[in-house]
């Protein structure tokens, strides 16, 4: 069974700093991982998809990457602002039967003005 | 577009009730899933579905059933609720291209179930 896993479970950064966002998954057959931001009491958005072939997306000041052999991806976030506090998760499509998703437990990311 | 809307956002449910989750999506999009979110668990895959008049089972299927009579519309039901239910539920959808898997999911708001 996959297992995603994000560390570090909280963080708190000031204003203008860059910072990395970690995820790990236990089984390297994946279609692709989606990084996705979620706001309290809401839904999630999806910020950033890695297909299995790509190394990395980026999308303004977000930059995914992703090593399939090793089982990581990261999220840098440059020059975090307060607009960036929320929590964070990654998630993985897998081949196995079904194609299902699996999510990480997330990090909660607080930018301090 | 309204993407994805969830309906009712708030429910109190005694056990042994039941109740219908309705999810809806105007994007035209052929897969959907049901998720629940729980502290310290992440999001765990309930039911999906590929397409209209199809579902398979997620990761955590128990004591749930869906429907997809229509591809915009996803129902979640709870037979008989357990406090074990008690959760946030998403709907999300999403889209493939043939031939490629390119897909992003889009969430609904999500619904708060409290099971007494």
């Amino acid at each position: 069974k996959q297992e995603v896993t994000q560390i570090p479970a909280a963080l708190s950064v000031p204003e203008g700093e860059n910072l990395v966002l970690n995820c790990s998954f236990t089984d390297s057959a994946i279609y692709n991982l989606q990084w996705f931001r979620q706001d309290p009491g809401k839904g999630l958005t999806s910020l950033l998809l890695i297909q299995s072939s790509q190394r990395e997306q980026t999308s303004g000041r977000l930059n995914a990457s992703l090593d399939k052999s090793s089982g990581r991806s990261t999220l840098y976030i440059a020059a975090s602002q307060p607009g960036d506090s929320a929590t964070y998760l990654c998630a993985v499509r897998h081949y196995e039967a079904g194609n299902q998703f699996y999510f990480g437990t997330g990090t909660s990311l607080t930018v301090i003005p | 577009n309204a993407g994805v809307t969830q309906t009712p956002k708030f429910r109190v449910l005694k056990t042994g009730q039941s109740m219908t989750l309705l999810c809806a999506q105007d994007m035209n999009h052929e897969y959907m899933y049901w998720y629940r979110q729980d502290p310290g668990m992440g999001l765990r895959l309930i039911h999906y579905s590929v397409g209209e008049g199809t579902t398979a089972k997620g990761e955590v299927p128990d004591g749930y059933n869906v429907s997809r009579l229509k591809k915009q519309n996803f129902l979640l039901g709870l037979e008989s609720a357990a406090p074990s239910q008690t959760s946030v539920y998403f709907c999300a959808s999403s889209y493939s291209i043939p031939g490629l898997v390119i897909e992003t999911q889009y969430f609904g708001p999500g619904t708060r179930l409290l099971v007494l």
